[in-house]
């Protein structure tokens, strides 16, 4: 069981916009730690896609946004592509946990 | 071009150890604080360790604590994974990552591709 709970899959058809949800608690989100998020394809590194709740790393397309309210945050992605099919995970810091470093349990985003 | 390759993983008997390294170009590997983060066959990304930029500040997560020892070398360029008394939950790919700061939490910039650990009897 994940620290910071996601929704195990979510979809679109190309053009739309899905967004991603990260549920954590007081002791981590609510706490005032930022949100990261990043992207997993099949058989290639993970890839940085948002840092600190809303910033985007040079070359990452402006479709992508986060957002972050309380103890949840999100991910949009507006326009849906083919090559947006991939796994997504949000990553944030905990009070209650060793080195503090926790992860989502992943979402999978199919692309109808 | 940030770099990271990692190696050294294989096969092993539950009990039994590895060393994995991770050799980095592209950047100031000496001014970066690393992570070693790994994702078991069909699971989540878990973080499992980190190392300050000067060897100090060495952090685990519960379930390697005692049993894993991270450490680096920045003349080398390398950062190492000693894993003594591997459990079959051990099982995973394991990537190195390079770790920034943003505010209050800090956040992965560049992975490797990963090396797979695989342990069974």
């Amino acid at each position: 069981q994940s620290v910071l709970t996601q929704p195990p899959s979510v979809s679109g058809a190309p053009g739309q916009r899905v967004s991603i949800s990260c549920t954590g608690s007081s002791s981590n989100i609510g706490a005032g730690y930022d949100v990261h998020w990043y992207q997993l394809l099949p058989g290639t590194a993970p890839k940085l896609l948002i840092y600190g709740n809303y910033n985007r790393p040079s070359g990452v397309p402006d479709r992508f946004s986060g957002s972050k309210s309380g103890t949840s945050a999100s991910l949009a992605i507006t326009g849906l592509q083919a090559e947006d099919e991939a796994d997504y995970y949000c990553q944030s810091s905990d009070i209650s946990l060793s080195g503090s470093v926790v992860f989502g349990g992943g979402t999978r985003l199919t692309v109808l | 071009e940030v770099r990271l390759v990692e190696s050294g993983g294989g096969l092993v008997k539950p009990g039994g150890s590895l060393r994995l390294s991770c050799a980095a170009s592209g950047f100031p590997f000496n001014r970066y604080s690393m992570n070693w983060v790994r994702q078991a066959p069909g699971k989540g990304l878990e973080w499992v360790s980190s190392i300050g930029t000067d060897r100090s500040n060495m952090f685990y997560a519960d379930s390697v604590k005692g049993r894993f020892t991270i450490s680096r070398d920045n003349a080398k360029k390398s950062l190492y994974l000693q894993m003594n008394n591997l459990r079959v939950e051990d099982t995973a790919v394991y990537y190195c990552a390079t770790e920034s700061v943003w505010g209050s939490s800090p956040h992965f910039d560049s992975w490797g591709q990963g090396t797979l650990v695989a342990v069974s009897s």
